[in-house]
């Protein structure tokens, strides 16, 4: 069965960067069917997608996010990454890596398998 | 990019019907679907394509899509139900293809 586990500091100093990586097990990253994506969830709020990557390194972002996010993939290990820089207290929030389906070689919206997520905290 | 538009809460009596919708234009273009998120979890995906049901979802949980609306029913909602649900899909408004979610809607089972 699909495990997702993120990991990574849970607490970042302002204007610092954030790095979580997540481990695939269960399942290889290198399919073909399936991009691997990263999304978070402000405390009390709700679902943001911030971006997604294939196993070829193609990446798609949300456009508020695009100039400090960065989405990259280890296959020879089985993770994938989010480098999210210049954060702010605003990019406080639990962040979920998940497995999305494909649909014709980009994002399709559907994320079948999640991760437990992470708390980040973006703090002095 | 595009929104998605949802009720922020809406409550339903124990065993009725409930309808949950999202609203956007991405939804004219591109497949709606629903996740459900319990208190300190993970979403769970309850619906893709507008109407498919992983392995494992109830029956009682089912989908539609009327041009810029997809909707989500329960048809004879349990306890386990009160949940937040959040719909999403694809949004091709920016210069590349991005994903847009609803901004939720708590489910409350009375």
């Amino acid at each position: 069965q699909l495990q997702l586990q993120e990991s990574g500091p849970g607490l970042v100093k302002p204007s610092e960067t954030l790095s979580l990586t997540c481990t695939v097990s269960g399942g290889s990253i290198s399919s073909s069917s399936y991009f691997w994506a990263w999304i978070r969830q402000p405390p009390g709020k709700g679902l943001e997608w911030i971006g997604s990557i294939y196993y070829s390194g193609s990446t798609y972002y949300t456009p508020s996010l695009k100039s400090r996010a960065t989405i990259s993939v280890d296959t020879s290990k089985n993770q994938f990454s989010l480098n999210l820089n210049s954060v702010t207290a605003a990019d406080t929030a639990v962040y979920y890596c998940a497995r999305e389906g494909s649909a014709a070689g980009v994002p399709s919206g559907k994320f079948e398998s999640w991760g437990q997520g992470t708390l980040v905290t973006v703090s002095s | 990019s595009s929104e998605l538009t949802q009720d922020p809460a809406v409550s339903v009596a124990l065993g009725q019907t409930v309808r949950i919708t999202c609203q956007g234009d991405s939804l004219r273009s591109y497949y709606a679907s629903w996740y459900q998120q319990k208190p300190g979890q993970a979403p769970v995906l309850v619906i893709y394509g507008n109407n498919y049901r992983p392995s494992g979802i109830p029956d009682r949980f089912s989908g539609s899509t009327s041009g810029n609306t997809a909707s989500l029913t329960i048809t004879g909602a349990q306890a386990e139900d009160e949940a937040d649900y959040y719909c999403n899909s694809r949004d091709s408004s920016g210069n590349h293809p991005s994903v847009v979610f609803g901004g939720g809607t708590k489910l409350t089972v009375l």
